[in-house]
């Protein structure tokens, strides 16, 4: 059965802390590797990691994919209000020879930062 | 473009009611999705369209049947709701079936009592 496990289930820091997420996985047929941010409603996207494309950052935010460990880590440094939210990690999984992937998601971190 | 929509956005039914949750999308994606959250759940996948015209089971399809009506267009229906179904349900489609470029809907939000 494919898993996905994120950790810590929660995280409460004071704003301008860095934090570390971390998601782990075990499944078949791995394609690739995502992290979404979720604050009131739908999931938007931050990053896909791949064999090609391990390392990803954006502004304040980072991410690296080790295929050894089969981890994934999410940096945000200098943390601010607009951060809180929940973090899910999600796993791309080769499904078809059409190149067709579904995702399976963690239990996902809620983040919260204190003025 | 709207991107994924949902239809409705909240919604009661009592134990043993039916009822259809419509999705679309106007981005001519091929591949369409079905998930539902749970508090400490994560997102679980309940059944998924690679393309149209084809329709298959993911993690949780138990007590769910889902009609790719058209390219645009992927309903999910409880044909005999439970409390157990109580959930936000999210649909998302995407071009070429790949996770990186998954677009979700804003979720229906659906108590069953």
């Amino acid at each position: 059965e494919d898993k996905v496990v994120q950790s810590p289930l929660s995280l409460v820091v004071h704003e301008g802390d860095t934090v570390t997420l971390n998601c782990s996985y075990e499944v078949t047929n791995f394609r690739s590797l995502l992290w979404y941010k979720q604050e009131k409603k739908a999931p938007t996207f931050l990053f896909m990691l791949t064999s090609s494309g391990i390392e990803k950052k954006s502004g304040r935010l980072s991410s690296i994919l080790d295929k050894k460990e089969l981890s994934s880590i999410l940096n945000i440094t200098a943390t601010q209000t607009g951060d809180s939210a929940i973090y899910l990690c999600a796993v791309g999984i080769f499904i078809s020879n059409f190149g067709n992937e579904k995702l399976t998601f963690g239990t996902g971190t809620r983040l919260t930062i204190i003025p | 473009n709207a991107g994924v929509t949902q239809t409705p956005k909240f919604q009661v039914l009592k134990t043993g009611q039916s009822m259809t949750l419509q999705c679309a999308q106007d981005m001519n994606h091929n591949s369409m999705y079905w998930y539902r959250q749970d508090p400490g759940m994560g997102l679980r996948l309940i059944y998924y369209s690679a393309s149209e015209g084809t329709t298959d089971k993911g993690e949780v399809p138990n007590g769910y049947n889902v009609s790719r009506l058209n390219k645009r267009e992927f309903s999910l229906r409880l044909e005999s709701a439970a409390p157990s179904q109580t959930s936000v349900y999210f649909c998302a489609s995407s071009e070429m079936g790949r996770g990186g470029d998954i677009y979700f809907g804003p979720g229906t939000r659906l108590l069953v009592l």
